[in-house]
């Protein structure tokens, strides 16, 4: 099973900053399998990226992703109030099929 | 707009099984190249994913939790449903449903969620 482990665990920003999330995985995973979510508290996820770099519907230019292999990045170019949140990867693995999440950063307001 | 809502007993005992459902309106369960999931978040922690169904039945389930899970689908009713059994407190969590855009492009559509509490 693919482990996918995220860093920062918590990351501290200022509104207007650059934010730069990070998603490893134990072993090589397609980029065609690699999504971003944001969840607020109280509230559902929200896909964010899907296949390592592809905005999903309605997400703000601002989010981009990126990497390949076993490495992967969320960037938030200029953050916004409403984009402090959790954050987190997901995975699909096909042998067997089955998806795994990272364990989540949370950006928080500093 | 598509849509989704899971109801189910908010309340289960110790060694029982948890069943819940999840309604789709707004859109057809039988839409080809997605399926349908279960996932769950327990208190304070993160994302854990259950299992996804076709609408032609076809499953798959987290290979951890696979012996204890059924997901079934019922395209006469846009409905699809989770049993999970033999449920004990590490059970207790928030459950939602999702659209599946099978295998790579995320889960796009999500219910609210509902919380199960396992407890006697």
């Amino acid at each position: 099973e693919i482990v996918l482990t995220q860093s920062p665990g918590t990351l501290s920003l200022s509104p207007g900053e650059r934010a730069t999330l990070s998603c490893r995985a134990s072993q090589s995973v397609s980029s065609s399998y690699l999504a971003w979510y944001q969840q607020k508290p109280g509230q559902a996820p929200r896909l964010l990226i899907y296949g390592a770099s592809s905005r999903a519907t309605g997400i703000p230019d601002r989010f981009s992703g990126s990497g390949s292999g076993t490495d992967f990045t969320l960037t938030i170019s200029r953050l916004e109030p409403e984009d402090f949140a959790v954050y987190y990867c997901q995975q699909y693995g096909s042998s067997p099929p089955s998806y795994t999440f990272g364990q989540g950063t949370k950006l928080e307001i500093k | 707009q598509l849509q989704l809502q899971e109801s189910g007993p908010g309340l289960v005992k110790p060694s029982e099984t948890l069943s819940l459902t999840c309604t789709v309106s707004g859109g057809s369960i039988s839409s080809s190249s997605y399926y349908w999931g279960w996932i769950r978040q327990p208190p304070g922690k993160g994302l854990e994913w259950i299992g996804s169904i076709y609408y032609s039945g076809s499953t798959y389930y987290n290979p951890s939790l696979k012996s204890r899970v059924t997901i079934s689908v019922d395209t006469s009713k846009n409905q699809f449903s989770l049993k999970l059994s033999s449920v004990t407190a590490a059970d207790t969590a928030v459950y939602y449903c999702a659209r599946n855009d099978f295998p790579g492009g995320g889960m796009d559509v999500w219910g609210q969620g509902t919380t199960v509490t396992v407890s006697s």
